[in-house]
């Protein structure tokens, strides 16, 4: 079964970079695609960007100058890294098989952005 | 971006009633190669979001064939038919066929 977990910080400070990690396990991310979704206070999703099997990306361009998805295919393991983060950054976020339509999740971690 | 309207933002309904709800983007959802990627997603109270219908019509794996999805180009319809308790929570339509992706404001679907 395909499982997908996201870890990192659940408090970052502006100004600073919030750096998560999704490790998926049942699956092979040198296939398919993998993404990146968040969540905020309320209901609205954002799709953040994905990385493919070669390890090609693409970025939502409101996002694209902050952001960088990069992956160890060793580990089984892909990152999301969004830097100059701002209260408007605080989110639930998700990691995904993009490649599926969206058919596995991970649990999400909430990051809050705050001094 | 491609905007997706939802409505309606929430909907009030009794157990074992059918509902339905409209997702309308601001282009075409038909990709280069003929497919439409239309997707609805819930998320349960608690839960992550779980992929329902994809591709406009096609039903996830493991979901009940209670949900059914129809519609083309521009305009598309999730049904539910027989309302279970498990169903409550947010509904939200997806579109990955153009850049950015781009989701649906969700309807909130909630016992009467």
């Amino acid at each position: 079964e395909v499982q997908l977990q996201e870890s990192g910080p659940g408090l970052v400070k502006p100004s600073q970079s919030l750096s998560l990690t999704c490790s998926v396990t049942g699956y092979s991310i040198t296939s398919n695609y993998w993404g990146w979704i968040r969540k905020f206070p309320g209901n609205k999703m954002e799709w953040i960007g994905h990385i493919s099997y070669s390890g090609s990306t693409s970025y939502n361009p409101s996002l694209k100058s902050r952001i960088s998805i990069t992956r160890d295919t060793s580990k089984n393991q892909f990152f999301l890294q969004l830097n100059s983060v701002t209260t408007e950054d605080t989110a639930t976020y998700y990691c995904a098989r993009w490649g599926g339509a969206f058919d596995y999740w991970g649990q999400g971690v909430m990051v809050t952005v705050s001094s | 971006d491609v905007v997706m309207t939802q409505t309606p933002p929430s909907l009030s309904v009794a157990i074992g009633q059918s509902v339905s709800i409209s997702c309308k983007s601001s282009q075409s959802l038909v990709y280069s190669d003929g497919k439409t990627y239309l997707h609805w997603l819930l998320q349960s109270p608690g839960r992550s979001p779980k992929r329902l219908i994809y591709q406009v019509s096609n039903l996830g794996s493991g979901v009940p064939d209670r949900f059914s999805g129809t519609g083309s180009q521009k305009d598309f319809t999730l049904k539910i038919s027989r309302v279970e308790a498990e169903d409550l929570g947010v509904y939200y339509c997806a579109q990955t066929t153009h850049f950015p992706n781009t989701f649906g404001a969700g309807t909130k679907l909630e016992l009467k």
